[in-house]
């Protein structure tokens, strides 16, 4: 069965990087059928979609989010990585990576998320 | 690109019904959207997609009977019968847009169901 797993620095301090790594088991990153994505949920607030990524490398990027963000495969270690640039307070939050259904009439599903990481942004 | 609009929260006796709405911004009621249940304490996982003609494709796993769906004009409804402490969770709708090659997507602020 496919497992995500998100992991990385659960304290970042304001204006550094934020990087986390989504590590996928259970099945392989190198799949046509699927792209990944990564999504956010601050404390008590909803779901903030980030960006997407299929493993030949295209990207699509949250337009709020385009300027500071990127979003990397690395299939040799079957792992999606995002990093996040000049992090402030507001990026606190939890980060989810997700599977994305490309298989018509599921085209654009989040059907397989991870347990998500926990990042605080402070100093 | 369409802004997904649900209440805050709703409630439900136990063993009773709920439905939970969804609501599409203006221009875009030919949309399908996502629906996801969030327990306390775990990440989402996909209860089904809806257009309006209902669902579109398959549940997701282990999503019971129980939950249903429905699309109408801007709207589109997340029906649970017969309510279970389980189903107490924020429950997120979500879209997906394309448009010149580039695609987004969206998230509602989310629905907490409390199971009274």
């Amino acid at each position: 069965q496919l497992q995500l797993q998100e992991s990385g620095p659960g304290l970042v301090k304001p204006s550094e990087t934020l990087s986390l790594t989504c590590t996928v088991s259970g099945g392989s990153i190198s799949s046509s059928s699927y792209y990944w994505g990564w999504i956010r949920q601050p404390p008590g607030k909803g779901l903030e979609w980030i960006g997407s990524i299929f493993y030949g490398g295209s990207t699509y990027y949250n337009p709020t989010l385009k300027s500071r963000v990127t979003i990397s495969v690395d299939t040799s270690q079957n792992q999606i990585s995002v990093r996040l640039n000049s992090v402030t307070a507001a990026d606190t939050a939890m980060y989810y990576c997700a599977r994305i259904d490309t298989v018509v009439p599921r085209w654009g599903i989040f059907d397989i998320w991870g347990q998500g990481t926990l990042v605080t942004v402070s100093s | 690109q369409p802004v997904l609009t649900q209440p805050p929260s709703a409630s439900a006796s136990l063993g009773a019904s709920v439905t939970l709405t969804c609501t599409l911004s203006s221009g875009y009621s030919n949309y399908k959207v996502d629906w996801y249940q969030q327990r306390p304490g775990t990440g989402p996982r996909f209860v089904m997609r809806v257009g309006t003609g209902g669902i579109v494709g398959s549940k997701g796993d282990g999503i019971p009977d129980r939950f249903s769906v429905l699309g109408s004009g801007l709207n589109r409804y997340l029906t649970i019968k017969n309510i279970q402490e389980e189903d107490e969770s924020d429950y997120h709708c979500g879209a997906d847009h394309g448009s010149g090659g580039n695609f987004v997507w969206v998230f509602g602020g989310g629905t907490k169901l409390t199971v009274l």
